[in-house]
């Protein structure tokens, strides 16, 4: 079955302690990203990847990093998370022009 | 700056009544454009993409236009059932970093 697949699906942290956001699709597909959601603003784009050990800023990068290293792969790392940083996230890929989302990442920085 | 909006933001109809969901953008220099529909704490699911040469898409009982030099699209959803309560959230693409600009979303309620 082809899906993008997240983890951990909520996670509660405190300030500073360094997370990891795993995002893994198993399409073979080359591009993907990370978005939050925030009520009111919407979905924004964190970082995208076109391919592998290609990424790049999306509208909101601060605080947060990623890498590419395979294809299948997408982590989304926050060294410092901060309470701001507490939001619903979601890992895209995109085949052809239609894009597929994870089923997202509720995490609360207290 | 692409803005995206989407009227209403909330919309409770009896069941088995057709609607229209709206969605606008402000800049006409799309790629495509894609609707979604997320449920309360899940993911996106993709509905309908609708290509900038395209002008609708239809799938079941949901029908997407696109009309881009005036920057709207509608959702049209059919016979209306229970089980399309959720939130509708439109989607614009522009240029070649496959980037989103999302809209608030539609929050629907279809009652029985």
């Amino acid at each position: 079955e082809a899906q993008v697949t997240q983890n951990p699906r909520y996670l509660i942290t405190v300030t500073g302690k360094k997370l990891t956001v795993t995002c893994s699709q198993n399409m073979n597909h080359e591009y993907m990203s990370w978005y939050r959601q925030d009520p009111g603003l919407g979905l924004r784009q964190i970082y995208y990847s076109m391919n592998v050990e290609v990424t790049d800023k999306g509208d909101v990068p601060e605080g947060y990093k990623v890498s590419r290293k395979e294809k299948r792969n997408f982590p989304l790392i926050l060294e410092s998370p901060s309470p701001n940083q507490t939001s619903l996230y979601f890992c895209a890929t995109k085949r052809g022009a239609e894009q597929f989302f994870g089923p997202g990442t509720r995490l609360t920085v207290l | 700056k692409q803005e995206v909006t989407q009227i209403p933001a909330a919309l409770s109809v009896p069941e088995g009544e057709n609607l229209v969901l709206n969605c606008s953008f402000t800049d006409s220099a799309i790629y495509n454009l894609q609707w979604f529909r997320q449920d309360p704490g899940k993911g996106l699911t993709s509905l309908l993409l609708i290509q900038s040469s395209q002008r609708e898409q239809t799938s079941g009982r949901l029908n997407a236009s696109l009309d881009k030099s005036s920057g709207r699209s509608t959702l049209y959803i059919a016979a209306s059932q229970p089980g399309d309560s959720a939130t509708y959230l439109c989607a614009v693409r522009q240029g070649n970093t496959g980037k989103l600009i999302f809209g608030q979303g539609t929050t629907l309620q279809v009652k029985p």
